[in-house]
């Protein structure tokens, strides 16, 4: 099943560089999209999310684009600091599914000094 | 900050045996779930509970599992008769929105061992 692809398994980036997670769904029914951050030995901690009815959302150094045409969306972090470095999961929501979130494999996202 | 906590951090057992893994979600929320993650693999939904009841559940969720809100405060995952292939990172999440927008806070997760 691989309703939300990450292709990317991991990204290299240098501190002060944007950062671009990508990430594809195949689901029409997908209406809402999260981007999650996970630090080694931690859960999942929330980062931004994106309803259908937009095609980006800011907050900080964190902006979501979503092209619903391309079931495409993206995450950019600008600029990037070392402590970004985590892996970074994409998920997916239908309506009406109670928060049933479909996540992608993630992407390592390692930020040099 | 208000956060969802969860014990046991490990838990290793013999496969056929029964296991409670323990979830206390954030005072305010109203949705409660159950993800989990296979070493190398996606996080995986599992179960929602809303108001003492199941409200999705995914073909993971077999009849080897269930849930439960005790008290007022404590969200239980309990597997009846562990397999090998139930080893896994367990998490736990609460929401306090009703509906499709609201985002998901995870506690930090309890790696089952089945033996």
């Amino acid at each position: 099943d691989q309703q939300v692809k990450q292709n990317s398994p991991s990204l290299s980036v240098q501190e002060g560089r944007i950062s671009i997670l990508n990430c594809d769904y195949t689901n029409s029914m997908f209406d809402y999209f999260l981007w999650y951050k996970k630090y080694p030995a931690e859960g999942p901690t929330f980062l931004i999310s994106i309803s259908s009815i937009k095609d980006k959302n800011e907050d900080g150094r964190f902006t979501v684009f979503l092209n619903k045409s391309a079931k495409h969306l993206s995450l950019h972090i600008v600029p990037s600091q070392p402590g970004d470095s985590a892996v970074y999961f994409c998920a997916a929501s239908a309506y009406g599914s109670a928060r049933q979130l479909t996540f992608g494999s993630g992407t390592q996202l390692t930020v040099l000094p | 900050e208000p956060e969802v906590t969860q014990t046991p951090s490990h838990q290793v057992t013999q496969m056929g045996q029964e296991v409670i893994l323990r979830c206390v979600p954030i005072s305010n929320h109203l949705y409660f779930y159950w993800y989990r993650q296979i070493l190398g693999q996606k996080v995986e939904f599992l179960v929602s509970f809303y108001n003492n009841e199941i409200s999705e559940k995914s073909e993971i969720f077999d009849d080897q599992f269930s849930v439960e809100r005790p008290d007022g405060s404590n969200f239980t995952l309990k597997i009846r008769s562990t397999k090998l292939e139930d080893s896994a990172m367990y998490f736990c999440a609460s929401s306090v929105m009703v509906g499709a927008t609201g985002e998901l806070f995870f506690g930090e997760g309890s790696r089952l061992t089945v033996l």
